[in-house]
């Protein structure tokens, strides 16, 4: 069974610090993609990257970056130089290939950014 | 604009009486899904559907149905059966899993 962990429940940071946001992941699937999402006050999910299981390159959007290790089964994702707009809860998530066809997610960690 | 839209955005419901949470979506995506959220836990699978006339279980479906008559519609029935049904309700759906998901912004249920 697949299964995505985020052991970080809370974090709190000040502007400008840079963030790492941790996730875990089990599956038996040697196909499979995994997803971050973003979910501000407003309450609707928002994608922000999805990477397949052949693909370990590191990513880099702007201010966010992600790192992906096949080896610790782990897609973490950094912020850097935080700011106040990026409090919201993120969700990591996965879907395999093969088996459901619905991607499961993590608690989901909530970030707060102090001015 | 292509999108999904949820309606309505706060639910309330009376013990023994079942509601239904419309969700559509002008994308012509052939997938669908509702997952229900409670404060500070993710999100849970509750129902999906691949294609119209055609549904899965998910991990918590006990005390809810849904029907996929058309592709752009996939509402949720939450039943009385369902013993704690307060929640968030979120739909979302996908033209292929591997593509990830557009979400709608939630359904906020509570039994009054």
């Amino acid at each position: 069974a697949q299964k995505v962990t985020q052991a970080q429940t809370e974090i709190s940071v000040v502007e400008k610090e840079d963030v790492t946001l941790d996730c875990v992941y089990e599956t038996r699937d040697t196909t499979y993609y995994l997803f971050w999402y973003k979910q501000p006050p407003s309450g609707e999910l928002v994608f922000l990257i999805r990477r397949n299981s052949f693909d370990e390159q590191n990513e880099i959007s702007g201010r966010y970056s992600w790192n992906f290790q096949k080896s610790t089964s782990s897609f973490n994702f950094t912020i850097t130089a935080s700011q106040v707009v990026d409090s919201a809860v993120y969700f990591c998530a996965l879907s395999e290939a093969a088996g459901r066809r619905a991607l499961t997610f993590g608690s989901g960690t909530r970030l707060q950014v102090q001015p | 604009d292509g999108g999904i839209t949820q309606s309505p955005k706060y639910l309330f419901r009376k013990e023994g009486q079942n509601v239904t949470l419309s969700c559509e979506q002008n994308l012509n995506h052939d997938a669908m899904y509702w997952y229900r959220q409670d404060p500070g836990q993710g999100l849970r699978l509750i129902y999906y559907s691949q294609i119209v006339n055609d549904f899965q279980k998910g991990d918590i479906a006990e005390g809810y149905s849904v029907s996929r008559e058309k592709k752009e519609s996939f509402p949720l029935t939450v039943t009385s059966a369902q013993k704690n049904p307060t929640a968030f309700y979120l739909c979302a759906s996908s033209i292929l899993l591997n593509y990830g998901y557009t979400f709608g912004s939630g359904t906020r249920l509570t039994v009054v």
